[in-house]
């Protein structure tokens, strides 16, 4: 399984531009989240999806971040229009519903933002 | 931009050393307990968990204890090695089937 799958890597805009970030989850995942890790903040849960349905998104800083699921396979997370002070490394992971407890959540490589 | 960050505490170990990473957490509410890693680069890695009914869970190399009178939460590494070198977070479940919150983390830095 090749885990899961963030793309860009990396990315650099101007303040004001639309970013969008994508995520493949691990196939066979019911569960997805995005989070945002900066120094300042540490690692932030922005939103998480129960077989493609958005379950909590308080964590969502403001209305310029907007987060979809069309399909069991793909995320993304949008920030229209960007600020510097969304520059982050922001994390896609994947788990299992399973019985009780908790399930391990798996990360992806992440994507570093810079806005400038 | 950030003109100023976390000050992540760091512990250094020499190598074959025991490790004892703490964290503290707040909520007496909290269900369950888990510890992730992250690499340089990296995203966090699942390490191992505890539920709130458990004092102590061990793995591979690795052990959990947890007090929840003092509500403090710690890692044991044994023999420690350089590829542990990491960031460890600790992280509890407050409410909800899976979400989790994290803490700050530890930096660990293994000396060869």
């Amino acid at each position: 399984d090749a885990g899961v799958i963030q793309s860009p890597r990396h990315e650099v805009t101007e303040m004001g531009q639309e970013v969008t970030l994508r995520c493949k989850p691990i196939s066979g995942h019911d569960y997805l989240f995005w989070y945002r890790q900066t120094m300042m903040r540490g690692l932030e849960l922005l939103i998480y999806f129960n077989n493609n349905v958005p379950i909590d998104d308080s964590g969502m800083p403001e209305d310029r971040f907007s987060a979809k699921m069309p399909n069991a396979s793909f995320s993304t997370l949008k920030i229209q229009p960007s600020e510097p002070r969304d520059s982050a490394v922001y994390f896609c992971a994947s788990s299992l519903a399973v019985a009780d407890p908790y399930n391990e959540q798996f990360f992806g490589p992440g994507t570093r933002l810079t806005v400038l | 931009g950030e003109s100023v960050g976390l000050h992540l505490p760091t512990l250094s170990v020499q190598e074959g050393d025991n490790s004892i990473i703490n964290c503290a957490y707040s909520n007496s509410a909290s269900d369950y307990f888990i510890w992730y890693k992250q690499e340089s680069g990296k995203g966090p890695q699942f390490i191992i968990d505890i539920r709130s009914n458990m004092d102590k869970r061990q793995g591979q190399r690795v052990t959990v204890l947890l007090n929840k009178t003092v509500k403090h939460l710690s890692l044991q590494i044994a023999a420690t090695q350089p590829g542990d070198s990491a960031v460890y977070f600790c992280a509890e479940r407050v409410g909800g089937y899976q979400k989790v919150t994290f803490g700050t983390g530890t930096k660990l830095q293994v000396i060869p």
